[in-house]
């Protein structure tokens, strides 16, 4: 079946420290995929996205994500996580052959940041 | 520039009345959506318009719930009875284009209790 997964529900890291939420999706055509970041009480903002080029995608507040093709995976990263980094991230998939921007999204990754 | 304005941001009804939730996407933007938010399900698509024309309505619930957008800058979504099964966060979101690969920008939500 068509799916996003997040297999990470929660993740704490030290402030400082690396970061990486993973991502995974199961559909036959490579669809275009988003990160999505939701802060408590907030609506969703775009992290970045990836259609096509270059696999390795530059998003902002430091964000970056790779588009895996071979794993079927676009994980997220960033190199030294902030405590205002606390927050729900969501991966999420347009299937390229909707025709329409039909957002799936995964069930989300809460990251905590310890002190 | 504004971004997606929703109203209210809170809602507390009683089983069986009629709630509308209101929408103002971007201005210059053509297509809208609205999600809702729940623990038991994630986000999921309700409907989506591309120039005031409902494309797709297949993730309504059932006949309780109907949207409307009468004009470019202004959609609703009413929810009549409600239930307490309908408690959420709803989402607007809107994008200037069609594409699968085109940004949706979300506003801050209404969350909806229905006692």
């Amino acid at each position: 079946a068509q799916s996003v997964t997040q297999p990470d529900i929660h993740i704490t890291v030290s402030e400082g420290a690396s970061l990486e939420l993973r991502c995974n999706y199961s559909y036959g055509a490579t669809p275009y995929l988003f990160w999505y970041v939701q802060s408590p009480g907030q609506g969703l903002q775009l992290l970045l996205k990836y259609f096509s080029g270059d696999t390795l995608v530059q998003g902002i507040k430091g964000f970056e994500a790779e588009f895996k093709r071979s794993q079927s995976s676009f994980n997220l990263r960033k190199p030294s996580v902030h405590w205002s980094d606390a927050a729900e991230y969501f991966c999420a998939v347009v299937p390229s052959n909707t025709g329409f921007q039909k957002l799936v999204f995964g069930t989300g990754t809460r990251l905590l940041v310890s002190p | 520039d504004a971004g997606v304005i929703q109203s209210p941001r809170h809602e507390v009804t009683e089983m069986g009345q009629e709630v509308t939730l209101r929408c103002k996407p971007i201005s210059g933007h053509n297509s809208l959506f609205w999600y809702r938010q729940t623990m038991m399900r994630g986000l999921e698509l309700l409907i989506y318009f591309n120039n005031n024309v409902p494309i797709d309505d297949s993730g309504m619930p059932e006949d309780r719930f109907s949207a409307k957008m009468p004009n470019a800058s202004f959609s609703t979504l009413k929810i009549q009875p409600s239930e307490p099964r309908d408690s959420a966060v709803y989402f607007c979101a809107s994008s200037g284009g069609v594409r699968g690969a085109d940004t949706q920008y979300f506003g801050p939500g209404t969350r909806l209790t229905v006692l």
